[in-house]
Order: structure tokens, then C-alpha cells, then sequence
């Protein structure tokens, strides 16, 4: 089954306490893997595309990797206002579309 | 400012309405989509139209219908057939196919 699982579901970091957050799939034919922030109430906002096994893509406090298997979002020395819940989506040709993981709710503490 | 408008913010109905939801991009976009968002669950796609005048299905279709007469909007109803409609629904387009999607902000729909 075509499946995208994100990992933990909530994380709760101290400022600056780095972490890594986790994005499997299982697809076939994958067009581009992405990464969205989503803040409360709001239309999620893009932050990468990865389209390959090793690619890395980097925006100040993130980082986001691609294996064959699955996606790491890294984020180094966070800060209160990256709390959020950020959203993986895989494009893959089998099905012609793109589906979302469920999410990871991230909380900083100050 | 080139972005994707939703409205209205927050919508009320009763049990056995049908709503339409508006969604209006003025990217240029080819391709627009509909996700719906349930609490503690990811975007689940309910239809999406790669060119006017055409669009599909995705994985949770029924009792919703759409439209895609203009290139720049993408209306969704919501018909008194969909058995559990309260929900977040939020609209994107992108470019193309596997390009990265633009979201509005979603309109809340509250049925009672």
C-alpha cells in the first residue's frame, strides 16, 4: 500500500536542543518528497523539495535529507517560533498524485 | 501579491445543506487541489484538476463535487451526501503535477 509515515507524532524540545524528525514512504516511481510547515488555523506553508536519494536541501535552522527509504528533517539550535507541525508529502507516478503523513507536532520551550 | 484565497474563513451549516467553498489563485497555475484535514490526521485528497474544464477524483471523493470552468478558480460543494463533513478544508495549486503545492488558509466548515 502506497504510504507515507511520519515520526514521532510530538516532540517536545528544549531552545536549542537539536532533533531530527522522521519521514518513511513507500512508493513507487517517486516524483519529489516535500516538506510543509503548518502553524494553527493556517494553509501549510513549502520549505523543501528533495527529489533524489542523497540530496540535501538547507534554510537557516533546517535541513532536510533524502535516502531511498526515507527523509530526515534536522533541526539545529531551535528556537520557540519553529514550534509547529510539519507535514512530508510524497509525488510518486504509480498513482499520479501526492500524498501527505499524518505530521509531527513540534514544540520549543524557552 | 500572487497567492491562493479562500473563503470564508469559517463556514456553519445545518445537517442535509450543500455549501461551496470558494478558492481563487491568481498564480497562473495549472493544477489545483483540494485536501481535506482532520485533527490528528494528514491532508487526505478529495479532488484535483490538472487543466480547465478537467479534473479527478482522489481518495476521498463522495459527496463532494467541483468545477474548473476558469483557470483561476476551483470551487468545492459539499453535498448533504457527505456522511461526516466538519472539517478543515484547504485548497492548493502548483504549477504542475509534482511541483511544490501553494496552500490558501482554509476555510472550517461546521455542520450541525
Amino acid at each position: 500500500e502506497d504510504q507515507v509515515t511520519q515520526s514521532p507524532e510530538a516532540l517536545r524540545l528544549q531552545e536549542g536542543e537539536s532533533s531530527s524528525l522522521n519521514c518513511s514512504y513507500t512508493v513507487s516511481g517517486l516524483r519529489g518528497l516535500f516538506w510543509y510547515r503548518q502553524d494553527p488555523g493556517k494553509g501549510p506553508e513549502f520549505l523543501f523539495t528533495l527529489y533524489s536519494a542523497g540530496e540535501e536541501k538547507e534554510k537557516e535552522r533546517l535541513k532536510a535529507t533524502l535516502t531511498k527509504k526515507e527523509s530526515f528533517l534536522h533541526i539545529t539550535a531551535p528556537k520557540p517560533e519553529d514550534s509547529a507541525t510539519y507535514l512530508c508529502a510524497v509525488g510518486y507516478s504509480s498513482a499520479s498524485k501526492i500524498i501527505f503523513g499524518s505530521g509531527t507536532r513540534l514544540s520549543i520551550r524557552p | 501579491d500572487g497567492g491562493i484565497t479562500q473563503s470564508p474563513k469559517y463556514l456553519f451549516r445545518k445537517e442535509g445543506q450543500n455549501v461551496t467553498l470558494s478558492c481563487e489563485q491568481n498564480l497562473n497555475h495549472d493544477a489545483m487541489y483540494w485536501y481535506r484535514q482532520d485533527p490528528g490526521q494528514g491532508l487526505r485528497l478529495i479532488y484535483y484538476s490538472q487543466i480547465v474544464n478537467d479534473f479527478q477524483k482522489g481518495d476521498i471523493a463522495e459527496g463532494y463535487s467541483v468545477s474548473r470552468e476558469k483557470k483561476e478558480s476551483f470551487p468545492l460543494t459539499v453535498t448533504s451526501a457527505q456522511k461526516n463533513p466538519t472539517a478543515f478544508y484547504l485548497c492548493a495549486s502548483s504549477i504542475e503535477k509534482y511541483s511544490p503545492l501553494h496552500f490558501g488558509n482554509g476555510t472550517r466548515l461546521t455542520v450541525t
